[in-house]
């Protein structure tokens, strides 16, 4: 079935350390793909999106690319800020259906 | 664009009490929504699809009876926990799929903000 596999956490990085946080996906059909963040106490936030592959969604400095050649979404940072702090979850969409990753929680220290 | 707002954002009630949260697309009509409930450090759990003039499409192990769900107009679904219990205590999260015809929408949905919910 169509389903979300996401790197488990916690991560701990230093203020501007470059970040991965990988997401593998299962999906028949076209899906969507996006991540969304979580910051403390608040609901979900889309960060970024790619309808397609090879297509690259972007947002305040967050990066991925939707490959569907390794089925993968991997998010990309290349300096992360102490603001950057939150739950990152990767998802898929399809046939109006979407699948949330478990969520990575990261901690950026100063 | 594509606010989705969600009322209560917390409250706390008495053990056998019901509680109705509401969820709110501002600026767009929504055919579907959708309800999740997120336990502390954990993921999203879908609870059940919301579409609009028609009954709720509960998950698996979803009480039914438990987690009320109207879906009265294009733009309001509400959830009402009837009967209440600490167990139920809970972050609940509502989120909407643009109805067709909104460019570039497709495949999405858009979040509220949530509700904690603390059962006493």
């Amino acid at each position: 079935g169509d389903s979300v596999t996401q790197m488990e956490g916690p991560v701990t990085l230093s203020e501007e350390a470059f970040l991965t946080i990988n997401c593998t996906y299962t999906a028949t059909g076209y899906p969507s793909l996006f991540w969304y963040v979580q910051y403390p106490g608040e609901g979900l936030q889309l960060l970024l999106k790619a309808t397609k592959a090879d297509d690259k969604g972007s947002n305040k400095g967050f990066e991925a690319t939707y490959r569907k050649e390794t089925t993968s979404f991997h998010l990309e940072k290349g300096s992360v800020q102490v603001s950057d702090s939150a739950v990152y979850f990767c998802a898929l969409s399809v046939r109006s259906q979407f699948y949330f990753g478990t969520g990575t929680s990261l901690t950026v220290i100063p | 664009g594509a606010v989705v707002s969600q009322h209560p954002s917390w409250v706390i009630c008495k053990s056998g009490t019901s509680v109705k949260i509401e969820c709110r697309s501002l600026d767009f009509q929504a055919t579907t929504m959708f309800w999740y409930r997120q336990f502390p450090k954990q993921s999203l759990m879908l609870m059940a699809t919301s579409n609009e003039g028609s009954k709720a499409t509960y998950e698996q192990g979803v009480e039914k009876d438990k987690f009320l769900i109207n879906h009265a107009s294009l733009t309001l679904s509400t959830l009402t926990v009837t009967s209440a219990h600490p167990e139920d205590s809970s972050f609940y999260i509502c989120s909407a799929s643009p109805s067709a015809g909104l460019a570039g929408m497709y495949n999405e949905q858009f979040f509220g903000p949530g509700t904690r919910l603390t059962v006493l």
